[in-house]
C-alpha cells in the first residue's frame, strides 16, 4: 500500500530564510506527487505536481520541489520565505482508484518576523 | 468562479442525530470525494464518485453514506453521528479518475459530535 512520510510536524524559520519541508513516499508503481497547502480556516490549495519529466518542478508562490527517486522524496523548497506562508504544508502521492490522494499527516510552518 | 462549496462551515450536533453535509462543484467534475482530516493524520478518503450514481468506499467509510443523483452535487450524511466523527470534513472534485488529475477541495466543514 502506498504511504507518505513528513518528518517534520513543526518547522519554524525566520521571514526571508530558505525552507525546506521532507516528504518521503512509499509506491510501487511511477508515483504521482503533490503539495498542497492549508492556510488557518481554509481549504486545501495546490502548490505544485509531479507526473514524469523534469524532476525539479515549479509551483506557485515561488516554491519549486524535486524529485528524486533514488531516495523516494519530494521535498518542497522556497528560497526566501515571506510571513504569508505560515501554514500547514500537506504531501500526496495519487494512488489507488477512485482518483484517491494518500496524504503525509503535515508539516505546520511558523514563520517568525 | 470555479469552485467548491460545501455547507454548512460549522455545526455542531449531539450523538445520534441525523445530518447531511452538502457539497457541490460548479466546474462539471465527474469524479468527487470525501476527505477527513484528524492531527495527526492528515486527510484520509471516506467515500468517492466516478459519476452520476456511481459510488465507492474509501479508506475510512464507515458510519457514513454518500449519493450523487446529479452531477455537480455529492453530500455526506451521517446518519447516527458518534463524538468519534467530529473531524474536519474535505469535499474534493477532478475531471476525471486516475492518479494524476488535479482534485480541487472546498473549505471544509468543521464537525462536533457531543
Amino acid at each position: 500500500a502506498q504511504s507518505v512520510t513528513q518528518p517534520d510536524i513543526h518547522i519554524t524559520v525566520s521571514e526571508g530564510a530558505s525552507l525546506e519541508l521532507r516528504c518521503n513516499y512509499s509506491y510501487g508503481a511511477t508515483p504521482y506527487l503533490f503539495w498542497y497547502v492549508q492556510s488557518p480556516g481554509q481549504g486545501l490549495q495546490l502548490l505544485l505536481k509531479y507526473f514524469s519529466g523534469d524532476t525539479l518542478v515549479q509551483g506557485i508562490k515561488g516554491f519549486e520541489a524535486e524529485f528524486k527517486r533514488s531516495q523516494s522524496s519530494f521535498n518542497l523548497r522556497k528560497p526566501s520565505v515571506h510571513w504569508s506562508d505560515a501554514a500547514e504544508y500537506f504531501c500526496a502521492v495519487g494512488a489507488g482508484g477512485g482518483n484517491k490522494l494518500t496524504f503525509g499527516t503535515g508539516t505546520q510552518l511558523k514563520v517568525e518576523l | 468562479e470555479a469552485q467548491v462549496t460545501q455547507n454548512p462551515r460549522y455545526l455542531i450536533t449531539v450523538t445520534g442525530k441525523k445530518l447531511t453535509v452538502t457539497c457541490s462543484q460548479n466546474m462539471n467534475h465527474e469524479y468527487m470525494s470525501w476527505y477527513r482530516q484528524d492531527p495527526g493524520l492528515g486527510l484520509r478518503q471516506i467515500y468517492y464518485s466516478m459519476n452520476v450514481e456511481v459510488t465507492d468506499k474509501g479508506d475510512v467509510p464507515e458510519g457514513y453514506k454518500v449519493s450523487r443523483k446529479e452531477k455537480r452535487n455529492f453530500p455526506l450524511i451521517l446518519e447516527s453521528p458518534s463524538p468519534n466523527q467530529t473531524s474536519l470534513y474535505f469535499c474534493a472534485s477532478s475531471w476525471a479518475g486516475g492518479r494524476n488529475n488535479e482534485q480541487f477541495f472546498g473549505p471544509g466543514t468543521r464537525l462536533t459530535v457531543l
